[in-house]
């Protein structure tokens, strides 16, 4: 079973910045966690990834709360190319361990 | 640079068939999974390679599932018998994580083959 918690839906209105939240209340200290996407048709898409600190790359940025039971994936300024199901996973080594994916969070981009 | 390509994009086969679903990971990528999407859900685990190397087919639903990476690789998932419930999407992934090297590397995902039995 996914180990993560996501709302199943979400829209945000063009431009104005996305925050998907995520909580994993059960993480143990050594999991890390990962955010992908998945665009119709297409495949996941890796976005982001942290273990405690909060991370930003050109993508996204990822804000894990202090007791690291949620976290926040933030896209700053959302496009319509942003529109897809959102991925919350945790997981201990990514390259060498299988992802488990829960059902996401579909984000719909409004113009 | 060249990502996951899967092939064919696309299958149609008749239940009792057999099929192939290739996968050309990125090159140098020591690590491949296979994941199989049902519609409206999220992908599942299949199996796991690293180089030539089977080391999880955990997630495999039964024996008319086999999944190969001869040469570490090309990898090729067979299905023998085909079912309905077969239909899905299947999908490959790689990464460049090894046990020797910094191993927290993504996984990256092919577009995947469509299945569709009749």
């Amino acid at each position: 079973d996914a180990k993560t918690t996501q709302p199943p839906s979400m829209d945000c209105a063009e431009g104005r910045a996305a925050n998907l939240p995520c909580n994993h209340s059960t993480i143990s200290g050594n999991e890390y966690v990962y955010w992908y996407r998945q665009i119709h048709s297409q495949g996941p898409q890796y976005i982001i990834h942290g273990l405690k600190n909060n991370e930003t790359n050109e993508m996204a940025s990822l804000i894990i709360t202090e007791d690291r039971k949620s976290s926040t994936l933030i896209l700053p300024h959302a496009t319509l190319r942003d529109t897809a199901v959102y991925y919350c996973i945790v997981g201990g080594d990514f390259g060498n361990e299988k992802l488990t994916f829960g059902t996401g969070t579909r984000l719909t981009i409004i113009p | 640079g060249a990502g996951v390509s899967q092939s064919p994009r696309y299958k149609v086969a008749k239940r009792g068939q057999d099929v192939a679903l290739r996968c050309d990971p990125i090159s140098g990528h020591v690590s491949l999974f296979w994941y199989q999407q049902a519609l409206g859900q999220g992908p599942e685990f299949l199996t796991y390679f690293q180089n030539e190397a089977q080391l999880d087919k955990s997630g495999l639903p039964s024996d008319r599932f086999f999944a190969e990476r001869p040469e570490g690789s090309v990898s090729t998932l067979k299905i023998q018998r085909t079912q309905q419930e077969d239909s899905a999407v299947y999908l490959c992934a790689s990464s460049s994580a090894n046990p020797w090297a910094d191993s927290n590397q993504p996984q990256h995902f092919g577009d995947g083959t469509r299945l569709s039995i009749l």
